[in-house]
């Protein structure tokens, strides 16, 4: 089983400025099947990005992802207030597909 | 507008049985994979289970074999998970789940989640 660690754990940021997530992934990852969720409080996970670089239906374009091999990250250009939230990673490359433990991006 | 509504959660204890619903609408159904994940406080989101549109191909996490089954009823649009021999590790949030392909995916729409718990 793959496993995913996320940093940093907790990210403080103001609206406007760049964040940067990363996932690292125990092993390499073929084919970059890597996704990214968003997940607010008492509310479902929201896809964001899946294939490592791909956009979910809907989603600004601010947000992107990139990433090979056992490094990944999402990136997030001129937060808005709404992107404060928990982000997750997985990957879907082997089976069982696994999920990181989340960074909290929270308002500096 | 896809809607996952999940049903059927609450208290159980040790031991029990308990069957989760999701009633999907906004989207062809039979056209995709649908899942069960969940997430224990404070821990990582685990997918727990994988039925493909037809339901001819099944999954399902080491933890849950033998004792969860997921099932889905076309007609109703809807997926079922039943649970047995329910231990205190099974209480989390279960999120019923859209995903392209069975098995290994990733899960396009989430329905709310619904609180199961496991205690005496």
């Amino acid at each position: 089983e793959i496993v995913l660690t996320q940093s940093p754990g907790t990210l403080s940021l103001s609206p406007g400025e760049r964040a940067t997530l990363s996932c690292g992934a125990s092993q390499s990852i073929s084919s970059s099947y890597v996704a990214w969720y968003q997940q607010k409080p008492g509310q479902a996970p929201r896809l964001l990005i899946y294939g490592t670089f791909n956009r979910a239906t809907d989603i600004p374009d601010r947000f992107s992802g990139s990433g090979s091999g056992t490094e990944f990250t999402l990136t997030i250009n001129g937060l808005e207030p709404e992107d404060f939230a928990v982000y997750f990673c997985q990957q879907y490359a082997n089976s069982p597909g696994t999920f990181g433990q989340g960074t909290k991006l929270e308002i500096e | 507008e896809v809607q996952l509504v999940e049903s059927g959660g609450g208290l159980v204890k040790p031991g029990g049985s308990l069957r989760l619903a999701c009633a999907a609408s906004g989207f062809s159904f039979t056209s995709y994979s649908m899942n069960w994940v969940r997430q224990a406080p404070g821990k990582r989101l685990e997918w727990v289970s994988s039925m493909s549109g037809g339901g001819a191909y099944i999954l399902y996490a080491d933890p849950v074999k033998g004792r969860f089954t997921i099932s889905r009823d076309n007609a109703k649009k809807s997926l079922y998970l039943q649970m047995s021999s329910l231990r205190a590790e099974d209480s989390a949030v279960y999120f019923c789940v859209r995903s392209p392909v069975a098995g290994s995916s990733y899960f396009d729409y989430w329905g709310q989640g619904i609180l199961v718990t496991v205690s005496s």
